[in-house]
């Protein structure tokens, strides 16, 4: 059972446009929402992330939305770069989470076409 | 870097052989994980310490075992392996609850 799904799986954006990445959380006890992004060959390293007293949370080009009572949050990626073509997943943990244990989404492959 | 080693990068075994996977840390941070990459599935987590000795089964936990008998270094074993288990494993680390999880670059592993 996934706890977090995203979309899209796969995401192909021109050069200066807008990459927006969908996720969708099940459980309510989610409290904090990280955005992850893998080169090849690489680890995971933490892009941007978000907790839900706010909705919305914006570093330079990356931008979460956040929806408590939708249950869904995304990423905006605003004048998309070809270096910002990654693997990008979403992830939650709940509070009081003694491990801070991240349930992730299965990933987006992003490429951004010169 | 997050002062993660993982070792070894890449390994090829055979169904049915043991194989153990090292991760190394020099931040002296208290939680280790280890997780496994496929595609679709984005990260599992597999086990994790919360301090020397201390271990606990995530969402993946079958036929695997870990060991943490110092802070610096996790082991994950597989006790027998099976082609189930073709991954990529990372390793991660963080340093107390809430505070951001670090990577390591990835352990490639198949088994034929």
């Amino acid at each position: 059972q996934q706890q977090v799904k995203q979309s899209p799986q796969s995401l192909i954006v021109q050069k200066g446009g807008i990459s927006i990445i969908n996720c969708a959380y099940e459980n309510t006890a989610f409290d904090y929402f990280p955005w992850y992004q893998q080169f090849p060959g690489k680890g995971p390293a933490l892009l941007i992330a978000i907790r839900p007293d706010v909705s919305e949370k914006k570093e330079g080009r990356f931008t979460i939305s956040f929806n408590k009572s939708a249950k869904q949050f995304s990423l905006h990626i605003m004048d998309s770069q070809p270096g910002d073509s990654a693997t990008y997943f979403c992830a939650a943990s709940p509070e009081n989470n003694a491990g801070n244990m991240l349930t992730f989404g299965g990933g987006t492959r992003l490429m951004v076409k010169p | 870097d997050a002062g993660i080693t993982q070792s070894p990068r890449h390994k090829v075994t055979e169904t049915g052989t043991p194989v153990t996977l090292r991760c190394h840390q020099t931040e002296n941070h208290r939680y280790m994980y280890w997780y496994r990459q496929d595609p679709g599935h984005g990260l599992r987590l597999i086990h994790y310490s919360y301090g020397v000795k201390d271990t606990d089964k995530g969402e993946v936990s079958d036929g695997y075992s870990v060991s943490r008998s110092k802070t610096e270094d996790f082991l994950l074993t597989l006790e027998s392996a099976t082609s189930s288990q073709t991954s990529v494993y990372f390793c991660a680390i963080s340093g107390y609850s809430g505070n951001t999880i670090y990577f390591g670059e990835g352990s490639w592993l198949t088994v034929v």
